[in-house]
């Protein structure tokens, strides 16, 4: 079985539309992200937990928002969605004692159209 | 701030030709640095990563050397196969007191296609 899941795999959903992504982790991680893929510009920061109870907004949380429901559960909302948020998103969990390495969910193709 | 910078796509190379992609770095202090590599359809995985100067990260027959004084971290493989074709992101990471969010950020990925 995978260690990072997201649900769902693609979505395509209309402008205005509530959308929530979905992220687990059994790897135990403490640290988990958000990122958002766009041809020609690698990915991008959107928001990181450090534990349930810390949510910290990375470099483009503008328009999202999470939750950090329980050490393995990360998720990603767009509470009204716009075309330009159209993109691939990344969950990942970050191993602090391998320097920061991360690991990477399948990820999630999302379409507003 | 910090940033990566990565060579351009995509490139396209027949099967066992001579891999090179070029990566360089402007962070604060010293980085991790690392490259992910994504195969169609799927998430990013580790490839391989350096964490200080000198420092040579290897894996799957890749090789990447930490360059301090060029601030690179310069991809290489000597013999490419059809299943290597991938996207490929240089990312750094930085740490405490500079930085507390433990981000990778990342260079725009270069698209590598490789032919039989």
């Amino acid at each position: 079985d995978a260690d990072v899941t997201q649900t769902p795999r693609n979505r395509i959903t209309k402008t205005g539309k509530r959308i929530m992504l979905e992220c687990s982790q059994t790897k135990g991680h403490d640290r988990m992200y958000w990122y958002r893929q766009d041809p020609g510009l690698g990915l991008r920061l959107i928001y990181y937990s450090f534990d349930v109870k810390d949510i910290n907004k990375g470099e483009i949380s503008d328009g999202y928002s999470v939750s950090r429901q329980a050490q393995a559960k990360f998720s990603l909302s767009l509470e009204s969605a716009i075309p330009n948020q159209t993109a691939l998103y990344f969950c990942a969990t970050g191993n602090p004692g391998s320097y920061n390495e991360q690991f990477f969910g399948p990820g999630t193709r999302l379409t507003v159209l | 701030g910090d940033s990566v910078t990565q060579m351009e796509g995509p490139v396209t190379l027949s099967e066992e030709a001579f891999l090179t992609i070029n990566c360089t770095y402007t962070a604060t202090g010293y980085p991790s640095l690392f490259w992910y590599v994504q195969y169609p359809g799927e998430g990013l995985q580790l490839l391989l990563k350096a964490t200080k100067a000198d420092d040579k990260g290897s894996n799957k027959g890749f090789e990447a050397t930490y360059r301090k004084e060029t601030t690179s971290f310069h991809l290489e493989k000597g013999s490419v196969q059809v299943s290597d074709s991938a996207v490929y992101f240089c990312a750094l990471s930085l740490y405490p007191p500079i930085s507390n969010d433990y981000k990778l950020s990342f260079g725009a990925g270069t698209t590598v296609t490789v032919r039989a």
